[in-house]
């Protein structure tokens, strides 16, 4: 079994400051890693994913996560927020693609101007 | 616009009635999967059908239930709602092509049990 754990629930953050939202995750398998962004009202947004390969990954937004396999963890970066950001953001693993998903409880960033 | 639709977008049910949410995937998607979303919490896994059947489910009870069609819907049925159904129920969608296919979600159906 998979879990995952976002240890902020909250960041707050002032605009075009960078910003990082921590992500550890426990798997006794291998597993793809994910990160999710949810607007308010609205459903999930995939922003990147790991999948193998370069452990940078880059995404959408100017988003990027770093996949560390020692530390067991998948953080995910911004250099510069906008207050378009604010959002409820989600990591997520998977033993394999064709899985289900687990995610984490969520990490509220919140930019302010 | 991630071409997955849900119905109704809220909806307000009372304990122990049964209530069925709709979702209709993208075209040749055919793997969809249910998870319910508590209030602050993150999405849970509740079960994912392929060609119509399940194949895969969470730690959900039985009263749980759903159905795929052939023509990319699909829905979730709970029977004997308790209030700690009250949540947003999310249907996601994706092809079966290859590794780590993307899932794409709806926007979810808001259910609340009074």
């Amino acid at each position: 079994a998979q879990s995952v754990t976002q240890l902020d629930s909250q960041v707050p953050v002032f605009e075009e400051a960078p910003v990082e939202l921590r992500c550890n995750y426990s798997s006794s398998v291998s597993v793809y890693l994910f990160w999710y962004v949810q607007y308010p009202n609205q459903g999930l947004q995939l922003l990147l994913k790991y999948l193998s390969g370069s452990t940078l990954v880059k995404g959408i937004n100017g988003f990027e996560a770093e996949f560390n396999k020692s530390q067991t963890s998948f953080h995910l970066r911004k250099p510069s927020v906008h207050i378009s950001d604010t959002a409820e953001y989600f990591c997520a693993v998977s033993a394999s693609g064709r899985r289900a998903l687990t995610f984490g409880s969520g990490t509220r960033l919140q930019v302010q101007p | 616009e991630t071409g997955v639709t849900q119905s109704p977008t809220h909806l307000i049910k009372t304990r122990g009635q049964q209530v069925t949410l709709r979702c209709s995937s993208q075209s040749g998607h055919n793997t969809v999967s249910w998870y319910q979303q508590a209030l602050g919490q993150g999405p849970q896994f509740i079960f994912q059908y392929y060609r119509e059947e399940e194949n895969g489910r969470g730690n959900f009870p039985p009263r749980f239930s759903g159905l795929q069609f052939p023509n990319y819907s699909s829905e979730l049925n709970v029977n004997a709602l308790e209030l700690d159904d009250s949540a947003l129920y999310l249907c996601a969608s994706r092809t079966d092509r290859g590794y780590a296919d993307t899932q794409y979600f709806g926007p979810g159906t808001r259910l609340t049990v009074l």
